[in-house]
């Protein structure tokens, strides 16, 4: 079974500054998806980026980046310019694309961000 | 963008009691439905997988007498908690897609058990 570590409970950063949180997966698939979800203090589920792991290329949204590292199952997300707005908890998660579990996805432990001003 | 209703999004109820949640796509056809738990503090935990019009596949430890999930349209999809305990006190979510597109998250429910 595919597991999400996320070995950063508690993040911190200044506002303006770029802060990068960890997120490493395992699997034996050579194909899934890979995402970072924002959760705020609301409970909503917010898709920040998502990244295809066929695709070489990191995947970028706005002030969000990715470094995604397939050999070493690595995908962590960068945040430049930070903003208030920004503290939430992020979750980073998989999810398979074949197989009957193909739709479910499975989530880290969360980082907890703060955004100090 | 698709948006997904969760319903109600606070419930309070006496122990043994059973409480119902509803998940509804608006805007688009949700082939399959799923419902996460989520323990203060704690990460997203998958509880089952609903597809139209077929029963629930649950995730081991999930006792599937005691959440029933019912998928019978392509918009709707709930869950009913049985004889609720306190111990079932917990943030409920669900999500919903259509076959290859993305995953689409409500927006919670918290179960309070007294």
């Amino acid at each position: 079974a595919q597991t999400v570590t996320q070995s950063q409970p508690e993040m911190s950063v200044q506002e303006a500054e770029t802060v990068t949180l960890s997120c490493t997966y395992d699997t034996s698939e050579s194909d899934y998806y890979l995402f970072w979800y924002k959760q705020p203090p609301s409970r909503q589920m917010i898709l920040v980026i998502r990244q295809e792991a066929y695709k070489q290329q990191n995947a970028t949204e706005n002030r969000f980046s990715v470094n995604f590292q397939k050999a070493a199952k690595s995908f962590s997300l960068k945040i430049s310019d930070s903003q208030l707005g920004d503290a939430a908890m992020y979750f980073c998660a998989y999810r398979s694309v074949r197989g009957y579990n193909n739709n479910d996805m499975r989530f880290g432990a969360g980082t907890r961000l703060t955004v100090k001003p | 963008g698709a948006v997904v209703s969760q319903h109600p999004s606070r419930v309070i109820c006496k122990s043994g009691t059973s409480v119902k949640i509803e998940c509804r796509s608006l805007d688009f056809q949700a082939t399959t439905m799923f419902w996460y738990r989520q323990f203060p503090k704690q990460s997203l935990m998958l509880m089952a997988t609903s597809n139209e019009g077929s029963k629930a596949t649950y995730e081991q430890g999930v006792e599937k007498d005691k959440f029933l999930i019912n998928h019978a349209s392509l918009t709707l999809s709930t869950l009913t908690v049985t004889s609720a305990h306190p111990e079932d006190s917990s943030f409920y979510i669900c999500s919903a897609r259509n076959r290859g597109s993305p995953l689409h998250f409500g927006n919670g429910t918290r179960l309070t058990v007294t």
